[in-house]
């Protein structure tokens, strides 16, 4: 079975680093782009940008300058989303998601992970 | 940035309805559009690529269209399983989300 198995629930004070994970199984790890959804409670997805297991590109969202970064382990087949000091407004679910298998840069995803919930608040 | 508004924001129907929900851009994308359902504590769920694409396992009374700025997501037949919330995805140029319709039970 094709799947993204995330890290579990986060709660953590402003100031603080953090990083999820997410790993994938039942597929070529390395070949094909994942990519980091947030949904802030209530609200609609927001798309923070991808990366390319197979050699760590990547794209961030143009709304998310500077704020996370992401990074891959190959041989664990596992993307991780870090942050190095959180504020309250990161407060939100955030996704990792299995970009299509195609030749573009920027396409839907086909398989999300569960989620993991993160809590920033002092 | 491009922009996706969708509509409208909230639908009540009843089970056995034909439904429409619309997406529409702030710039042309051409088919470069997905649509996903999202039930309540879940992840979304791929429903709709390429703008009238169907994801494989994905029942046929689901159905997109359009190109350009403006698009649909049609539902024939509405079923119980189906309440829940429709996103609109771009991913013409990075990818940006609609703010959601969801659609309640009348």
């Amino acid at each position: 079975e094709v799947q993204l198995v995330q890290s579990g629930a986060e709660v953590k004070k402003p100031g603080e680093s953090l990083k999820i994970s997410c790993k994938g199984s039942g597929y070529s790890f390395t070949t094909y782009w994942i990519g980091w959804v947030r949904q802030m409670p209530g609200k609609g997805p927001e798309w923070m940008g991808i990366i390319y297991p197979g050699d760590s590109e990547t794209r961030y969202s143009p709304s998310f300058p500077g704020q996370v970064t992401f990074s891959v382990d190959r041989s664990i087949s596992t993307a991780y989303l870090q942050w190095s000091s959180l504020k309250a407004s990161d407060t939100a679910i955030y996704y990792c998601a299995r970009r299509r298998y195609t030749i573009n840069w920027f396409d839907a995803f086909d398989i999300w992970g569960q989620g993991t919930m993160v809590t920033v608040s002092s | 940035d491009i922009q996706m508004t969708q509509s409208p924001s909230t639908l009540s129907a009843y089970v056995g309805d034909r439904v429409t929900i619309t997406c529409r851009a702030s710039q042309s994308i051409s088919t470069r559009l997905a649509w996903y359902q999202q039930k309540p504590g879940k992840a979304p769920d791929l429903l709709i690529y390429e703008a009238s694409s169907l994801e494989s396992g994905v029942p046929s009374r689901f159905s997109g269209s359009g190109s350009g700025t403006e698009f649909t997501l049609t539902i024939t037949s509405l079923q119980p399983d189906d309440f829940a919330i429709f996103y609109c995805q771009q991913y013409k140029s990075f990818s940006t989300f609609g703010q959601g319709t969801k659609v309640e039970i009348k």
